[in-house]
């Protein structure tokens, strides 16, 4: 079946836009993860989503970065006011509910670059 | 907190030689431990896994223990090829903590020929 996929696989904007970024989930995965890779850095997680639970914030780095849910399928990554530092992979996952900690699967990720 | 470390790289290797990368791990409960590889210009994908204590994950001639003694989860291959040029990432998921996925932050692989 299909996999987790990302759009748009590479988005270039201007300081101070704000850029949605989306990720389909495969279906039937009810707990979806957004990270950032940065150039030479390992992943950093962003936003946990699992089933109708309250979102896992912990990872936003700044209150200008939300992200949502709809429906428990497709989530939707928002960076308001964009800086240079937001310049960076955001990589999607989802994964099996499940008593035991499933495989995730990864989307090819969108690539942001901040003028 | 939990918590995945690993060998830092870059690891540079010739081929037919043997892969030890190192991974360490902090949790609270009883996590699930992964390896998973990202090739160049290539999503991260699952290269192996391993539920509880002492199971060994496997794939691809790489291999890696669940050593909860000594709270590690080394990742072995005996013989690399060209081929295994990627970044490898360590992770964890703790049932304790809602199955969040936490990341080691990867070890870059080049194997020359």
């Amino acid at each position: 079946g299909a996999g987790v996929s990302q759009s748009p696989s590479n988005k270039v904007t201007e300081k101070g836009k704000d850029v949605e970024l989306r990720c389909d989930p495969i279906s039937g995965h009810t707990a979806l993860y957004w990270y950032r890779q940065s150039l030479g850095q390992g992943l950093e997680f962003l936003i946990y989503f699992q089933g109708n639970s309250a979102p896992d914030k912990s990872g936003l780095p700044s209150d200008r970065f939300s992200a949502e849910r709809t429906g428990g399928s497709v989530s939707t990554l928002t960076i308001q006011r964009t800086q240079q530092e937001d310049s960076a992979v955001y990589l999607c996952a989802s994964s099996l509910p499940g008593g035991l900690a499933d495989t995730q699967y990864f989307g090819p990720g969108t690539r942001l670059t901040v003028l | 907190g939990d918590s995945v470390t690993q060998m830092e790289g870059p690891v540079t290797l010739s081929e037919e030689a043997f892969l030890t990368i190192n991974c360490t791990y902090t949790a609270t409960g009883y996590p699930s431990l992964f390896w998973y590889v990202q090739y160049p210009g290539e999503g991260l994908q699952l290269l192996l896994k391993a539920t509880k204590a002492d199971d060994k994950g496997s794939n691809k001639g790489f291999e890696a223990t669940y050593r909860k003694e000594t709270t590690s989860f080394h990742l072995e291959k005996g013989s690399v090829q060209v081929s295994d040029s990627a970044v490898y990432f360590c992770a964890l998921s703790d049932r304790n903590t809602g199955n969040q996925f936490y990341f080691g932050t990867g070890t870059s692989l080049t194997v020359i020929p």
